[in-house]
């Protein structure tokens, strides 16, 4: 158990243009999920909290109105880069909580690799 | 706040050696910690967890780590490397809300 998955594993898009990311829990449900993103040969920093049924908590530096959050059920989040640019090229990871104890594991998607051209 | 230092960004062992990768955290309440591997362009896997109990933690693939609280130290070590290792090694602690807060990361190479 405790699965999630991300779709696109990848995606390429030109410069100006919006791309939706997706993350789901396949065998769970998820009240919070979190974003990531990791630049090559980096460490993940985390971009925002999805809050299911409410606004996500956005990290201090990341543009709320750029990159949208939207977590529409229990088991799917949605990230929307808008306006790609090149500087936005990396790679995002998605991460939700689940466990039978008193403590939460994250269990993380694939991951989904941006090339903005 | 919370703080997580990885030691080394590159660390190179030969298959059959020691594996042993060092991480240190600050945190002003009772830490979770954790240590995760990441192969390349795909997602992280836990390894291995310390939450309360126990401090010298067993995980999966012979991983093991020991918790230090008077060192603020959750060192991984492996008495054995295998090529099969050789990935990204990412040491993380909680922050309030489920937050995990990540080290800088430790390539780890596996020399035939």
């Amino acid at each position: 158990g405790a699965v999630v998955s991300q779709h696109p594993s990848w995606v390429i898009c030109k410069s100006g243009t919006s791309v939706k990311i997706e993350c789901r829990s396949l065998d769970f449900q998820a009240t919070t999920m979190f974003w990531y993103r990791q630049f090559p040969k980096q460490s993940l920093m985390l971009m925002a909290t999805s809050n299911e049924g409410s606004k996500a908590t956005y990290e201090q530096g990341v543009e709320k109105d750029k990159f949208l959050i939207n977590h529409a059920s229990l088991t799917l989040s949605t990230l929307t880069v808008t306006s790609a640019h090149p500087e936005d090229s990396s790679f995002y990871i998605c991460s939700a909580p689940w466990g039978r104890d008193s403590y939460n594991e994250q269990f993380f998607g694939p991951g989904t690799r941006l090339t903005v051209l | 706040a919370q703080s997580v230092t990885q030691l080394g960004s590159h660390v190179s062992v030969s298959e059959g050696a020691l594996v042993l990768l060092r991480c240190n955290y600050s945190s002003s309440v009772p830490p979770y910690l954790f240590w995760y591997v990441q192969y390349p362009n795909q997602g992280l896997q836990l390894l291995l967890k310390y939450t309360t109990g126990a401090t010298l933690v067993k995980g999966i693939n012979g991983f093991e780590a020991e918790f230090k609280k008077s060192e603020t130290s959750f060192h991984l070590t492996k008495p054995s490397a295998h090529m099969s290792d050789a990935a990204e090694y990412f040491c993380a602690v909680t922050e309030g809300g489920g937050k995990l807060i990540f080290g800088q990361g430790t390539e780890l190479s596996v020399k035939p």
